[in-house]
């Protein structure tokens, strides 16, 4: 366990409003990720962090940007909400880079009407 | 991308059954783990592999590193009613960026008390 937080836990959004959704750590694990999970397409990765300011793209990153300021938080953004970004999002963290086990957060479910 | 078939997709089995789900890959792996996910819940690691044929047990779970490095199984022994939840497979590809892990869609299991 990590102790990983997510916040806010639910939203409900309207088409076209920025949004920031937050994720802290504990335990100063270098890597952290950002997913997203939606029926049928399972786990897909938007974006990650390998350290502090250093992030890259994932498989699903169009319309999303992120940035880590702080080694303990990550913060995901999307710059103008559409429907098609409702889902459930999960924020997960790398214990070390010779092992490869990531623990998840509880989620933020968003929804944009 | 690299797209990890899991089966099956959902089961139903009575309480005190075994339970065998597994994964598979087009290319080789380095790394396989196991999660479990319950409703409303962020996913779990329940058991992590990093060599071919590798077997490992955690309580009444099982989990196994196929020797061809493309596979991997879990079964779970003498289920019971808090055994339901979705269970994914993730994996690293040899090679692969960073920490970044490829996750099956999910095996949803139900036990019928």
């Amino acid at each position: 366990d990590a102790g990983i937080t997510q916040s806010p836990r639910h939203k409900v959004t309207e088409t076209g409003t920025p949004v920031t959704l937050r994720c802290h750590q504990t335990e100063n694990h270098r890597y952290m990720y950002w997913y997203r999970q939606d029926p049928g397409h399972g786990l897909r990765l938007i974006h990650y962090s390998y350290g502090v300011k250093d992030t890259d793209k994932g498989e699903v990153s169009d319309g999303y940007s992120v940035s880590r300021s702080k080694t303990e938080d990550f913060l995901l953004t999307l710059e103008s909400a559409t429907s098609s970004q409702t889902s459930v999002y999960f924020c997960a963290t790398l214990e070390t880079q010779e092992g490869y086990e990531q623990y998840f957060g509880p989620g933020t479910r968003l929804t944009v009407t | 991308g690299q797209q990890l078939n899991q089966s099956p997709q959902s089961m139903f089995i009575q309480e005190g059954e075994d339970v065998s789900m597994n994964c598979t890959s087009s290319s080789i792996f380095n790394t396989w783990l196991w999660y479990k996910q319950d409703p409303g819940e962020g996913p779990v690691l329940l058991i992590a592999l990093y060599k071919a044929g590798e077997l490992t047990s955690n309580g009444r779970l099982t989990a196994q590193f196929g020797i061809t490095r493309k596979d991997s199984f879990l079964n779970i022994s003498a289920s019971i009613p808090s055994d339901v939840g979705i269970y994914f497979c993730a994996g690293r590809e040899i090679g692969g960026s960073q920490g970044n892990l490829i996750f099956g869609k999910g095996t949803k299991l139900s036990v019928k008390p």
